[in-house]
């Protein structure tokens, strides 16, 4: 029971570029999303998330939007750098203060 | 602040051996989890506690996995005896309930420990 969807494995991008990565979930009832990076050897890391009763939330280069009504959502990062290249993964509240993952997608950022 | 502790962070053993892991969370977390990832995979909830007490275990196979949290400060995950499948980075990871942006619960991970079973 997939309730988080992450149907794109891997990205790549020039620099500069815009990256959108893609996530889509199941279930109306989360009340938030979240994206974490994670690089080679290291544990995943919060980048930002986004309340259920936003569309949109921007913090520097990286803006998530939701669209309620398709149960979609997607990270842009504008412009894209080198060091973003790592592992995204989008996660949602599974009961119990738990986070449940998507398969990750793995951005590449090339010069 | 410090973050999340996990040792080791390699090892290899064979199949049918034991091993076990070491978590020690941030100082005042009082949500502990065990996630599983197995590669190309995302983090899988093995288990999650509430101080010393286990909210979910759902997922945890308790035939050769089992997990404590001493005193509700350091987790140990044990697995015995180890199989083939259960090659994968174990990582430890803790939260304060709310306290992220807009009430999000975020959980703050370690580097993780990598298992190989050969």
């Amino acid at each position: 029971d997939q309730q988080v969807k992450q149907n794109s494995p891997s990205l790549s991008v020039q620099e500069g570029r815009i990256s959108i990565l893609n996530c889509d979930y199941t279930n109306s009832m989360f009340d938030y999303f979240l994206w974490y990076k994670k690089y080679p050897a290291e544990g995943p890391t919060f980048l930002i998330s986004i309340s259920s009763i936003k569309d949109k939330n921007e913090d520097g280069r990286f803006t998530v939007f939701l669209n309620k009504s398709a149960k979609h959502l997607s990270l842009h990062i504008v412009p894209s750098q080198p060091g973003d290249s790592a592992v995204y993964f989008c996660a949602a509240p599974g009961g119990y203060n738990k986070l449940i993952f998507g398969a990750g997608t793995r951005l590449a950022v090339h010069p | 602040e410090a973050g999340v502790a996990q040792s080791p962070r390699y090892k290899i053993i064979e199949k049918r051996q034991s091993v076990a892991f070491w978590c020690n969370p941030i100082s005042g977390h009082a949500t502990l989890y065990w996630y599983q990832q197995i590669l190309g995979q995302g983090p899988k909830l093995l288990i999650q506690f509430q101080n010393n007490g286990v909210v979910d275990d759902s997922q945890l196979p308790k035939d050769r996995f089992s997990a404590e949290r001493l005193k509700g400060v350091d987790s140990t995950l044990k697995i015995q005896p180890a199989k083939l499948e259960d090659s994968a980075v174990y990582l430890c990871a803790s939260s304060s309930p709310g306290g992220g942006p807009s009430g999000a619960n975020v959980l703050t991970f370690g580097a993780g420990s990598r298992l190989t079973v050969l």
